[in-house]
């Protein structure tokens, strides 16, 4: 069975400081690894996704997450904060062998000015 | 444009009532999937669809039921059962079951 865990459920930083969004998944078999972004009363958007290439995977609107075997870990991070990047973000994870994909319980970012 | 639409964006219905959600893709993909969610509960797995006219229960498939007889159309039934249905409601597709899902805007839903 595929897991995945989000440490810490709220996030809050100054705009222009480091974001970091922690993950951690638990899978038996290689797995695919995705970030969402949800806006408010929006439908998830794919920020960026792990697909056994690169275990360095940039994202669009600067984000970038880092594929660890050894840590079972799939953090996001962004160098600077943007007012725009106040959002929740999901982790998910996915495995060949399943029909679906696992979802995070969400980390909602909040940027301060 | 390619996308996956929902409607209505805003749905009230009465208590004891069933309800449908719309979810239509033109993506061409083969797996749809229905999550509900709740404040601070995440993502939620209702029931998902691989392929027309095959269909699996997610984690919480009570009180729900959904139909796939056309690849682009995926609709919810929320029917009385639903001890609780007030929530909101996400439509997602992939090509692959494997591969990263597309939300259309979602759906939500009051039952008073």
């Amino acid at each position: 069975a595929q897991s995945v865990t989000q440490l810490g459920s709220h996030v809050s930083v100054s705009e222009g400081a480091l974001v970091l969004l922690r993950c951690n998944y638990s899978s038996s078999v290689p797995p695919y690894l995705f970030w969402y972004v949800q806006y408010p009363n929006q439908g998830l958007q794919l920020l960026l996704k792990y697909t056994s290439a690169a275990t360095l995977v940039k994202g669009i609107n600067g984000f970038e997450a880092e594929f660890k075997k050894s840590e079972t870990s799939f953090h996001l991070t962004k160098p600077s904060a943007h007012m725009s990047d106040a959002a929740e973000y999901f982790c998910a994870v996915s495995v060949d062998n399943a029909g679906k994909s696992t979802f995070g319980d969400g980390t909602t970012l909040t940027v301060k000015p | 444009d390619g996308g996956i639409t929902q409607s209505p964006k805003y749905l009230f219905r009465k208590e004891g009532q069933n309800v449908t959600l719309s979810c239509e893709q033109n993506l061409n993909h083969d797996a749809m999937y229905w999550y509900r969610q709740d404040p601070g509960q995440g993502l939620r797995l209702i029931y998902y669809s691989q392929i027309v006219n095959d269909f699996q229960k997610g984690d919480i498939a009570e009180g729900y039921s959904v139909s796939r007889e056309k690849k682009e159309s995926f609709p919810l039934t929320v029917t009385s059962a639903q001890k609780n249905p007030t929530a909101f409601y996400l439509c997602a597709s992939s090509m692959k079951r494997f591969y990263e899902q597309y939300f259309g805007p979602g759906t939500r839903l009051t039952v008073t």
